[in-house]
């Protein structure tokens, strides 16, 4: 089956870094992508992933490895308006979207 | 730019109740629309893919006939939740992808929150 796996929750300090990992097992590959979903609000795109290496936007960057079937969001200078649930989602070889279920971020000052 | 324009944002009814959710592309022309609901702390759970045109494609365990779209123009797709009942009460989330294929980024919608009482 098709899995996308990512933790559950994480705490981070303002102004520091924090990576939030994602590993996936998914029938084909056609690129990886990172949404920002505050509460109660619709996700946002953040960052496209489709060859391998650190694609840098910002304060955000996303890495990916295909051969190893892992991706990280990479979020630096770290801002109380960052808590919020990133999702991480694989575009398997019929072009399917497979969401994974999201890492809360709590941001502490 | 890639705006995408969802309405209503909030919506509560009675049982019974058939609900119509639209869903607009603002800035750019979307050939292929997504609906989406989406439970307290769960994921975005993908609910029918539609192009313009033609008849929606819906997930396993998807009832079309519950779940009305129709996707009349390449910049509006519509959800009617037909007869809704209480357990139909969710985050209901629309996105558009535009012309450029399958690598193209979805944009969603604000979502809307319905309560079926």
């Amino acid at each position: 089956g098709q899995n996308i796996d990512q933790p559950t929750e994480m705490t981070a300090t303002e102004g520091a870094i924090v990576q939030i990992n994602c590993t996936y097992q998914t029938s084909g590959f056609n690129g990886l992508f990172w949404y920002q979903q505050h509460a109660g609000e619709a996700p946002t795109f953040l960052s496209y992933n489709v060859l391998d290496g650190l694609e840098e936007k910002g304060r955000f960057s996303s890495f990916l490895s295909r051969s190893k079937g892992y991706s990280y969001l990479l979020l630096k200078e770290l801002q109380m308006k960052d808590s919020a649930s990133y999702l991480c989602a694989v575009m398997d070889s019929n072009y399917q979207l497979i969401w994974g279920a999201g890492t809360k971020l709590i941001i502490k000052p | 730019g890639a705006v995408v324009s969802q309405h209503p944002s909030w919506v509560i009814c009675k049982s019974g109740t058939s609900v119509k959710i639209e869903c607009r592309s603002l800035d750019f022309q979307a050939t292929t629309m997504f609906w989406y609901r989406q439970f307290p702390k769960q994921s975005l759970m993908l609910m029918a893919t539609s192009n313009e045109g033609s008849k929606a494609t819906y997930e396993q365990g998807v009832e079309k006939d519950k779940f009305l779209i129709n996707h009349a123009s390449l910049t509006l797709s519509t959800l009617t939740v037909t007869s809704a009942h209480p357990e139909d009460s969710s985050f209901y989330i629309c996105s558009a992808r535009g012309v450029g294929g399958e690598s193209q980024p979805q944009h969603f919608g604000d979502g809307t929150r319905l309560s079926i009482l």
